[in-house]
């Protein structure tokens, strides 16, 4: 039974590149969330689809970052350009409905 | 907004003992779902329990129960029989009910678990 599948699970990269974390939800499952980790804000938020459809993006710090979910089996979120400060590590969950979330295994990524 | 609030940053337990963990939320809601996730040093968040709040009875799972104590918004977790794997960050969650949907997941700031053999 595959679980929410993350990728990469590290990222190091350097300020102003390009970064792309995907996802791939648990078959089945109509809700994605992406998550972001760090030690002074904890886990927030990002952006939220139901149906392949965003439903909250309000969570996604500024226009450098932005989330896409083309079909019911995949979702990126990428950030252009990348900052320091974007450093974290960064959830992916699924989940369908009136059932709890499932979690990958996470990206940590860090910008130098 | 609803928010989460775990007033323990750190804990400790010695193995074999028992050890509850708390957890205070806010919310003008009366439907609701409630969660405490568990993170080992791999990162990986696992469930631990989940509560419905219409729910009066608590839930319990294995050596893991709560205590939902619905007037007061507190949703405490007791560890009994601690083990050394339990040692890891534990999250308490709180999730919006909605019959059009899935809802996010607002946690708490996490409290930290060590287990003393």
């Amino acid at each position: 039974d595959a679980g929410v599948i993350q990728s990469p699970r590290h990222e190091v990269t350097e300020m102003g590149q390009e970064v792309t974390l995907r996802c791939k939800p648990i078959s089945g499952h109509n809700s994605l969330f992406w998550y972001r980790q760090t030690m002074m804000r904890g886990l927030e938020l990002l952006i939220y689809f139901n149906n392949n459809v965003p439903i909250d993006d309000s969570g996604m710090p500024e226009d450098r970052f932005s989330a896409k979910m083309p079909n019911a089996s995949f979702s990126t979120l990428k950030i252009q350009p990348s900052e320091p400060r974007d450093s974290a590590v960064y959830f992916c969950a699924s989940s369908t409905y009136g059932q709890p979330q499932h979690f990958g295994d996470g990206t940590r990524l860090s910008i130098l | 907004a609803q928010t989460v609030t775990q007033s323990q940053p750190e804990m400790s337990v010695q193995e074999a003992e028992t050890v509850t963990l708390s957890c205070t939320y806010d919310t003008s809601e009366s439907d609701y779902y409630l969660f405490w996730y568990k993170q080992p040093p791999s990162r990986q968040m696992i469930l631990v329990i989940r509560q419905e709040a219409y729910k009066q009875q608590n839930a319990t799972e294995n050596r893991f129960s709560v205590n939902f104590q619905k007037a007061a918004k507190s949703f405490s977790l007791k560890i009994s029989d601690s083990q050394l794997g339990d040692a890891a960050m534990y999250f308490c969650a709180y999730r919006t009910y909605r019959n059009s949907g899935n809802t996010p997941l607002v946690f708490g700031k996490g409290t930290r678990l060590s287990v003393i053999a």
